[in-house]
């Protein structure tokens, strides 16, 4: 069985405060995406990342992509109330995504 | 920017009937994928189709499931006999190449069961 593990499963903190959230397998990926999503939405993309060791921005946001290609992590600097929801990683192994069990921000002001 | 579209948002059936989702791809993609998302779980994997045909299916998608691509927009689910397991979200996604490229998600059909 393919596993993705993601951690914390709930996260609240004060705004301003930075977080760091963990995707972690023991299975090689192809490429491992990032997801946010609304209740009641479908998952949105926010980033895709695919060569071992990559690591992308987007804003305050910070993608890594592990050496190994098995783990993962999102990086929030300086957190808002607006970045408040559900974050998914997901990753690709033939063609088929495996997702993570999300993490549930809070941002309080 | 283009996205994938799923009608109806909401489906309730009766246990035993059959329902068919539906999902308008991203245009130019030619990959497309049914998840699933059981209230409180994970979304799950169910089928990948391409080029006309079912490329990976998980355990999930048994002889009660199909898919079919009837025309040169459209992408159906189908359940057959509808069981009270079979409530979740159903999310359709596209690709526009395969395994390293990203799959962009539809809004979702939330199937209810009764």
């Amino acid at each position: 069985t393919q596993l993705l593990e993601q951690s914390p499963q709930f996260l609240s903190i004060q705004e301003g405060e930075n977080l760091t959230v963990y995707c972690n397998s023991s299975s090689v990926f192809s490429s491992l995406q990032w997801y946010r999503q609304e209740p009641g939405e479908g998952p949105v993309l926010l980033v895709t990342v695919v060569t071992g060791g990559e690591v992308k921005k987007l804003k305050r946001l910070t993608f890594q992509f592990g050496d190994a290609r098995k783990d993962s992590s999102l990086h929030i600097t300086a957190a808002q109330p607006g970045d408040t929801g559900l974050y998914l990683c997901a990753g690709a192994r033939g063609g088929k995504l495996i997702f993570g069990q999300g993490t549930e921000l809070s941002v309080k002001p | 920017e283009p996205e994938v579209t799923q009608t109806p948002s909401h489906q309730v059936t009766q246990m035993g009937q059959e329902v068919i989702l539906r999902c308008v791809p991203i245009s130019n993609h030619l990959y497309f994928y049914w998840y699933r998302q059981i209230l409180g779980q994970k979304v799950e994997f169910l089928v990948s189709f391409y080029n006309n045909e079912i490329s990976e299916k998980s355990e999930i998608f048994d002889d009660q499931f199909s898919v079919e691509r009837p025309d040169g927009s459209n992408f159906t689910l189908k359940i057959r006999s509808t069981k009270l397991e079979d409530s979740a979200m159903y999310f359709c996604a596209s690709s526009d190449r395969g395994e390293v490229q990203p799959q962009h998600f539809g809004d979702g059909t939330r199937l209810s069961i009764l």
